[in-house]
């Protein structure tokens, strides 16, 4: 069946705009992550949702950054007013449920700020 | 706060060499423990876990790893390596009663034929 997916695979934008970056499920799981990985680094836990609600988002750096999956499927990650150091690939894992189960990755977006 | 450390940063070997790749974390509670790879534009795949009961963990493509609980050690083994095992390799640790991954920094493997 399919992966997860992520949209778009590469974004490139200025400092200060705003970005939306999405992630696509594997279908039917109800938990859902998000890490960014900066260059050299292992991902690092951003925030993670199960079904609607963000059940930990501890990860998430500072104000400027805001995850929601308002139907329990796909979530969007916006981050506002981007600084260079939010360049990184931000990933995007589902699981089937929490606790026991595997996180599937997906391929990233690689974010990139001017 | 709790880390995991991969202090092989980047390994080379020859085919059919044996591999051992180091993780330690600093938690002391229980743990589940994983080890993850990227090859060459692909994404992170599951290698293997530990959860519970035998220590001994046996992965896909002929890896294993071996929790020591004394040691808060997951190194991973391979007894003869292949080309095609070139890839990213990182260990990661989830504390019970959290879900969340927290991964080591990676270690890159290059097998040359």
């Amino acid at each position: 069946g399919a992966g997860v997916s992520q949209t778009p695979s590469n974004k490139v934008t200025e400092k200060g705009k705003y970005v939306e970056l999405r992630c696509d499920p594997i279908s039917g799981h109800t938990a859902l992550y998000w890490y960014r990985q900066s260059l050299g680094q292992g991902p690092e836990f951003l925030i993670y949702f199960q079904g609607t609600g963000a059940a930990d988002d501890s990860g998430l750096p500072n104000d400027r950054f805001f995850a929601v999956r308002p139907e329990g499927s796909v979530s969007t990650l916006k981050i506002q007013r981007t600084e260079r150091g939010d360049s990184a690939v931000y990933l995007c894992a589902s699981s089937s449920r929490t606790g026991t189960d595997t996180q599937y990755f997906g391929p990233g977006t690689r974010l990139t700020v001017l | 706060a709790q880390s995991v450390s991969q202090h092989n940063h980047h390994v080379i070997l020859s085919e059919a060499a044996s591999l051992e790749l180091g993780c330690n974390y600093s938690y002391g509670g229980t743990v589940n423990l994983f080890w993850y790879v990227q090859y060459p534009g692909q994404h992170l795949q599951l290698l293997l876990k530990y959860f519970s009961g035998d220590p001994l963990v046996k992965g896909i493509k002929g890896f294993e790893a071996e929790f020591i609980k004394s040691k808060f050690s997951f190194n991973l083994r391979k007894p003869s390596v292949q080309w095609s095992d070139t890839a990213e390799y990182f260990c990661a640790v989830k504390r019970l009663g959290t879900d969340k991954l927290i991964f080591g920094t990676g270690t890159r493997l290059q097998v040359f034929p």
